[in-house]
């Protein structure tokens, strides 16, 4: 199975910082990687997918970027709704898994 | 507009089973893999299984921790998928969440609201 390990796992930001939140890969799974955020009591929702395109209605602050086992989320100027908590998913094979989580909370 | 309806969850006891639904509408449901992601309660994200569609032969995929306990299946005529879930442990108590897999990546574009499951005595 492909393991994706997150980093950090918490994360503590103020409204308008630049972050940045990693997913690591056990082998590499070329593009086939989605971010989501989760807000607490809701479903996810997806914002990335391929690494770094973009889903529709999403925010242009978010932007992915990476290839192979290393990828990354960016948050260009954090805003008071993005407090959720983020993960990224593996595409590439299955058992198709998730990465543990980060959560991004208010400094 | 695409809507996912999850349904039929509940308190089980340990050994017991329960079967989850998810209704789907606002788009052509035959078309598409459909999911099934659980998290349990303060953790994760868990993927649990996929059916494919009918041009894939409604073929399907677990992940271990379920394989031969749950079955996926669905019901296009219904515009519906199910979750069967046997021999049921306190560990698989979690919210249930069916999700609309779309596209070549089949990202999960469209999640319902979950459903919770509670295995317990």
């Amino acid at each position: 199975d492909i393991q994706l390990t997150q980093s950090p796992s918490f994360l503590s930001a103020s409204v308008g910082d630049r972050v940045t939140i990693t997913c690591r890969a056990s082998q590499g799974i070329s593009s086939y990687l989605a971010w989501y955020q989760q807000k607490p009591g809701k479903a996810p929702k997806l914002l990335i997918y391929a690494a770094s395109t973009l889903q529709s209605g999403v925010p242009s602050r978010f932007s992915g970027s990476g290839s192979g086992a290393e990828f990354t989320l960016t948050i260009s100027s954090l805003q008071p709704e993005d407090f959720a908590t983020y993960y990224c998913q593996q595409l590439k094979s299955y058992p198709l898994t998730f990465g543990g989580g980060t959560k991004v909370e208010i400094k | 507009e695409v809507q996912l309806v999850d349904s039929g969850g509940g308190l089980v006891q340990p050994g017991g089973s329960l079967r989850l639904s998810c209704a789907a509408s606002g788009f052509t449901f035959s078309d598409h893999y459909m999911d099934w992601v659980r998290q349990a309660p303060g953790k994760g994200l868990e993927w649990v299984g996929r059916t494919r569609n009918k041009a894939n032969s409604y073929t399907t995929e677990y992940a271990a921790s379920v394989k031969g306990r749950f079955t996926i299946s669905r019901d296009d005529s219904k515009n519906s998928l199910y979750l069967q879930m046997n021999s049921l442990k306190t560990e698989d108590t979690a919210v249930y969440y069916c999700a609309r897999a779309s596209g070549s990546y089949r990202i999960l574009d469209y999640w319902g609201q979950g459903t919770l499951v509670t295995v317990s005595s």
